[in-house]
């Protein structure tokens, strides 16, 4: 079992660009999660997801960010129009069900010119 | 609200000496806590966490309800030890409302383990 995959590991984009994160779970993992890592700081829960739901986005910033978990395919975090402030490290978790330890990818480090 | 504070931001040892990291939460119910650990250029692994009981590298843990700790300890620190500890809690289900999944962080300790 590979773990959890992220890619791309490091993103540059200039400020008004997307950002695509991908997010490939564990084996038989079929509940993701969305971390982000500001600077200095600890890892804030940002979503929830399962196969074609969303469960819990209460982390995501309101306007900009968005997360899907379609039925074949990773799970895409999306970020529209980016500003410096979204720099950070993007940490993607699955889990086999969602009591059940969490596995983290790489992550995917985000830069903003 | 959920918080984890780690109050050392860089703790150094020696070899062979004990090292312990220090963790304090705050939350109203029953929570459950985790340490996670990243060495240099690896991903975050969970180390230990509370309910298992388990001592994983040498490494144990106890809750401690009345002071809200769970300071992560090893009476003999090895080079191998380097690293950023993460000390992490969720609240259990029937307290959260079945939103245990999920994970509060604090900012993490970096160990080093001088020879």
């Amino acid at each position: 079992n590979a773990g959890v995959m992220q890619n791309p590991r490091h993103l540059v984009r200039r400020r008004g660009q997307e950002a695509r994160l991908r997010c490939s779970p564990m084996k038989g993992h079929s509940h993701v999660y969305w971390y982000r890592q500001l600077p200095e700081e600890g890892l804030k829960f940002m979503v929830y997801l399962q196969k074609e739901n969303i469960i819990d986005e209460s982390g995501m910033p309101k306007e900009r960010f968005s997360a899907e978990f379609p039925k074949e395919g990773p799970s895409i975090l999306r970020i529209q129009q980016v500003v410096r402030g979204d720099s950070a490290a993007y940490f993607c978790a699955s889990s086999p069900d969602y009591w059940e330890t969490q596995y983290f990818g790489p992550g995917t480090r985000l830069l903003v010119l | 609200a959920q918080r984890v504070t780690q109050p050392e931001k860089l703790l150094s040892v020696f070899k062979g000496a004990p090292v312990e990291l220090k963790c304090n939460y705050s939350y109203s119910g029953s929570p459950e806590l985790f340490w996670y650990v990243q060495y240099s250029r690896q991903r975050l692994q969970l180390l230990l966490r509370h309910i298992s009981r388990e001592s994983i590298k040498g490494f144990t843990a106890d809750l401690n309800k009345g002071e809200t700790s769970f300071h992560l300890k090893k009476p003999f620190a090895q080079e191998e030890d380097s690293a950023m500890y993460y000390c992490a809690l969720s609240g259990q289900a029937v307290d959260s409302g079945g939103s245990n999944y999920k994970l509060t962080f604090g900012k993490g300790t970096l160990l080093t383990v001088n020879p």
